[in-house]
């Protein structure tokens, strides 16, 4: 069966820090890979998607930017974290084929 | 460009009476449409799908092209709907979601 692992779970970063959230799913190949924000009264936002590796989609020009160095691993990261970066982040995938997202248990970063 | 609106963040409604969460969508493709829900403590999870047409927890939705819209209805709420609503949309290899509805359930 199909899993997705994200982590770290918690993370508290001062500001100016580099930031590097991880996210890896077993059981399939080639998925479509996702990373969302989940921010109370803003809903789900999706920062970026990938359907393959080495190709990234942005959707939200920011602080932020995404590596997909694997198959099956997909990588948000930031060279210098700003307050406004915290929140909860959220990795997904799905099939190539498929419409439903599988998501991970999130990543909730707070920057001080 | 893609866009999921749910007008309402918050509804409340006693038990047993009925809920409709709404969702409006701007797509100029074929859209495909989808309700995800977040039990408390739990991960964003599919509830359903409008190209399946059932019924899930007693919960539908019927998409009207239309109107654009892909509301979530069930006829008689129950305490375990509680949850967060997600309504999205599905176009090319991107979903995009609305802003969610915090429905709650009183007994």
């Amino acid at each position: 069966s199909q899993t997705i692992h994200q982590w770290p779970a918690t993370l508290v970063q001062p500001v100016g820090s580099p930031l590097s959230l991880e996210c890896t799913v077993e059981g399939t190949s080639n998925p479509n890979l996702y990373w969302y924000r989940q921010a109370a009264g803003r809903g789900l936002q999706l920062l970026f998607y990938s359907v393959g590796i080495g190709q990234i989609s942005s959707e939200v020009p920011q602080n932020l930017s995404a590596s997909r160095p694997q198959d099956r691993q997909f990588i948000l990261s930031s060279k210098k974290l700003l307050l406004s970066d915290s929140g909860f982040y959220l990795c997904a995938w799905t099939g190539q084929h498929t419409g439903e997202l599988f998501f991970g248990e999130g990543s909730r970063l707070t920057v001080l | 460009a893609q866009r999921v609106t749910q007008p309402e963040k918050l509804l409340s409604v006693f038990k047993g009476a009925p809920v409709e969460l709404k969702c409006n969508y701007s797509y100029s493709g074929s859209p495909e449409l989808f309700w995800y829900v977040q039990y408390s403590r739990q991960r964003l999870q599919l509830l359903l799908r409008h190209i399946s047409r059932e019924s899930i927890k007693g919960f539908t939705a019927d998409l009207n092209k239309g109107e654009t819209s892909f509301h979530l209805k069930k006829p008689f709420a129950q305490e375990e709907d509680s949850a967060m609503y997600y309504c999205a949309l599905r176009g090319a290899q991107k979903l995009v979601f609305g802003q969610g509805t915090r429905l709650t359930i009183n007994p």
